[in-house]
């Protein structure tokens, strides 16, 4: 496609479960991060992947976040034991990579609504 | 470690009135600043860069180092320019600068 690709667009899950979040970036690109955007919050980084590894995962909230990236491409967060205050809208950027400009291209975002 | 403050959650002004939208940031090292824009059911992209010193959709922004500030302006505002506007930095972090690190956001509403 020709912008970055996230699902679920919306999910509601109740407390406990596990979710799981999908991107898809743009092709040729080979920096991936993942933002949570919640209200009185502003973006929050979460995780940076340069290819399939993560040098940055300072911004996981707790050990029930995880991330990986396969094949250089498609990354999947994943939310363990889901509490209410996990609720956000988590986006997806993608960027070349080959010389950080600033630039990042979203996703439209997953919406997730724990109850 | 880096931050950026943006005071105003929300900013209301009218058609055709100046605006300003405030960005403070506070990092040790030589930074470079970015204005993200989020219009309504779009996308969050980038708006512009201090770096290149452009002027897009009639917005400008200085970065004033004394004063630590990176305000973005616009001389006669226009009801499509209403959207939530972050202000973000990046800085080198071990050697080589590959995030952003944004505000909270204004919401900027311009009324006819």
């Amino acid at each position: 496609g020709a912008g970055v690709s996230q699902s679920p667009s919306n999910k509601v899950t109740e407390k406990g479960k596990d979710v799981e979040l999908r991107c898809d970036p743009i092709s040729g690109h080979t920096a991936l991060y993942w933002y949570r955007q919640s209200l009185g919050q502003g973006l929050e980084f979460l995780i940076y992947f340069q290819g399939n590894s993560a040098p940055d995962k300072s911004g996981l909230p707790s050990d029930r976040f995880s991330a990986e990236r396969t094949g250089g491409s498609v990354s999947t967060l994943t939310i363990q034991r889901t509490q209410q205050e996990d609720s956000a809208v988590y986006l997806c950027a993608s960027s070349l990579g080959t010389r950080f400009t600033g630039e990042l291209f979203f996703g439209e975002g997953s919406r997730l609504t724990v109850l | 470690a880096q931050r950026v403050t943006q005071p105003e959650k929300l900013l209301s002004v009218f058609k055709g009135a100046p605006v300003e939208l405030k960005c403070n940031y506070s990092y040790s090292g030589s930074p470079e600043l970015f204005w993200y824009v989020q219009y309504s059911r779009q996308r969050l992209q980038l708006l512009l860069r201090h770096i290149s010193r452009e002027s897009i959709k009639g917005f400008t922004a200085d970065l004033n180092k004394g004063e630590t500030s990176f305000h973005l302006k616009k001389p006669f505002a226009q009801e499509e320019d209403s959207a939530m506007y972050y202000c973000a930095l990046s800085g080198r972090s071990g050697g080589s600068n590959y995030k952003l690190t944004f505000g909270k956001g204004t919401l900027l509403t311009v009324n006819p």
